[in-house]
């Protein structure tokens, strides 16, 4: 089934450690998002891609990095995690950037203690 | 700045109808879409709106007034498999999406 699959599911790690947060589509989508997703919040853009080989930052981005070597892969990483990173993870793409619709991956639960 | 507003949660009864709604404030505007999200699942587009007016789809229909920043999503015929969050999104100029927190509809037999 063509989509977008997320790794890990859910996670519980330490403060100061190290993470990455895996995303991986099928449809040959140009561009990539990565959003968190908090209580009494929108969807807040952390970092996106509009195409292999670029990243842009989005309304949220301290703390995170992301890469996009190939068109399929897009994973973020929190190079020291704090408890305010505590958060549901959404990665998701589209076609290209601008009036796209969006298809999300499942999530990935973060717990930083 | 730009702000989206929608109901923190709304009940309705199985087979009524209910309106959503959502106003906007974003630098510029090149559409509003509406998602649905089941607890502990991922959104999943419902519609997109760029013109004003109705856009109906099935039991679902949206509504847009550009000169009213105002949007609304309409369900008919109520399920119990309609209990979700609703998320209204605007695109602003820059095709940057700015999402509202969500409105939680709770569906009662």
């Amino acid at each position: 089934i063509a989509g977008i699959t997320q790794a890990p599911t859910s996670q519980i790690l330490a403060a100061g450690r190290r993470m990455t947060l895996r995303c991986t589509q099928d449809m040959r989508h140009n561009a990539m998002y990565w959003y968190r997703q908090d209580l009494g919040l929108g969807l807040r853009l952390i970092h996106y891609s509009n195409t292999a080989g670029t990243t842009g930052k989005g309304e949220v981005p301290d703390g995170y990095s992301v890469s996009r070597a190939n068109t399929d892969d897009f994973p973020l990483t929190l190079a020291s995690a704090v408890p305010s990173q505590t958060s549901v993870y959404f990665c998701a793409s589209s076609d290209s950037l601008g009036a796209n619709v969006l298809t999300f991956g499942a999530g990935s639960r973060l717990t930083v203690l | 700045g730009q702000n989206i507003d929608q109901p923190t949660e709304m009940t309705a009864t199985e087979g009524a109808i209910v309106q959503i709604n959502c106003t906007y404030q974003t630098s510029g505007f090149n559409g509003l879409f509406w998602y649905q999200q089941h607890a502990g699942e991922a959104p999943t587009f419902l519609s997109y709106n760029v013109l004003d007016g109705l856009e109906e789809k099935g039991r679902f229909s949206s509504f847009l007034s550009r000169s009213k920043g105002y949007s609304y999503l309409l369900l008919k015929e109520l399920q119990m498999k309609d209990s979700a969050s609703y998320l209204c999104a605007g695109l602003n100029s820059n095709y940057q999406l700015i999402w509202g927190a969500g409105t939680k509809l709770i569906i009662k037999p």
